[in-house]
Order: C-alpha cells, then structure tokens, then sequence
C-alpha cells in the first residue's frame, strides 16, 4: 500500500512569491493533518481535515497561509505571499485510527 | 500553555538499554505518542499510550503515568540503526486532534 506523498520534496523561492505543497494521503483516511518544523525547533500543528471539512486550524499563523481539500482527498497548502521566516520542513499526515503515518515533508526555503 | 520536554541528546553504546524521558503540560490529554525520526525522513510510529502502564512491543516499551504527566521510551539490544531523533507527542483534545510534539531527543549508539 503507498504511504503519505508530498509534493515537492524541495522549494526555494524568493520572498514575496507563492508556493503550493501538495499532500496525497494515504487512500481511505478521512483525518489528514498539516504540520511544520522550522529549523531547530519542534513539529508544529498547523491543522487537520476530516474529510473535506477543516476540523481544526487552530495552528494556521496568519491569513498568508491557506489549506484546501476539495473532494477529501488529497490535500494543498499555499503560502502566498511567502516570507522569510516561512522556511522548514512542512510535513502532512494522514489517519484513520490513532496511528498516523507522515509523508517525507517538503522542506521549503524563502530567500 | 501547551509543554513538553526531552533531553535533547543521549548517547548509547550498541546492546545496552536507553530510557528517554518525556515530561508534558497539556490543556487536555487523550494519549501519548512516540515517533522515530531518521535524518531527512518522515516520523514514524513508535507506541501509543493512553491508559498509565508499560506497553511493550518487541525492543520497544513504553510507559504512562498520567498523574505525574510523565512517559519514558524503554529500548532495549540497541542497533546502530536506532540513531535517530525519538519524538514524544501527546493529542491534547479529542480524538484525531491537535498534536503537541516535544523538541525530540537526538540519541546516538556508538559501537
């Protein structure tokens, strides 16, 4: 069975530009989760999708960022206008139990 | 607030037994995680407690105490291969919720 898929694996952009991560869960799990781990620092919730529905995003730092799940499936993250302190690893997770299994991350670098 | 702390880095020597702590302050609590994590890889899951005790799973243990908001990670025979960053996390609301991740502890086993 395929795991969690991000997409890119790496991004470098210019601050000021937009930058879209893609996350495919893993097939049949209605929970998926945004997460990211600036450098030197602990993995931060961003937030979670039940389904196409955003359960909670609470952990969204400003309105740069937007999370979108058309269909329940597979799911985007949007930085735009990017800045710089928006450089890390931005990892997504899906679940359908307690157990969640993460993607490899998409590690994106503002300049 | 939301805390949780590790020791940031352990050393082992292969064969022996490491216990990493996890001590956490949560607004609420509904289980405990452990996530491996290699350099430039995705966590991965370890163990799960939700209820105080010891859950064991083959060189793996785990261990609650949620009165004293506290966890270890038991691993028992090291291999060279578990050098890696061991992450404590703890789902502080209901089911499929926010995850607080700790710092992780960096352990290395040296032959």
């Amino acid at each position: 069975e395929a795991g969690v898929t991000q997409f890119p694996s790496h991004s470098v952009i210019e601050k000021g530009q937009t930058v879209t991560l893609r996350c495919d869960p893993i097939s049949g799990h209605d929970n998926l989760y945004w997460y990211r781990r600036v450098m030197g620092k602990e993995i931060k919730f961003l937030l979670h999708f039940v389904k196409e529905s955003k359960q909670d995003e609470s952990g969204m730092p400003n309105n740069r960022f937007l999370a979108e799940r058309t269909g329940g499936t597979y799911s985007t993250l949007k930085v735009q206008p990017a800045e710089l302190e928006d450089s890390g690893v931005y990892f997504c997770a899906s679940s359908q139990g307690h157990e969640q299994f993460f993607g490899p991350g998409t590690r994106l670098t503002v300049l | 607030g939301q805390n949780i702390d590790q020791p940031t880095e352990m050393t082992a020597t292969e064969g022996a037994i490491v216990q990493i702590n996890c001590t956490y302050q949560t607004s609420g609590f509904n289980g405990l995680f452990w996530y491996q994590q290699h350099a430039g890889e995705a966590p991965t899951f370890l163990s799960y407690n939700v209820l105080d005790g010891l859950e064991e799973k083959g060189r793996f243990s785990s261990f609650l105490s949620r009165s004293k908001g506290y966890s270890y990670l038991l691993l028992k025979e090291l291999q060279m291969k578990d050098s890696a960053s061991y992450l404590c996390a703890v789902r502080d609301r209901g089911y499929g919720q926010n995850f607080v991740f700790g710092p992780g502890t960096r352990l290395s086993v040296l032959p």
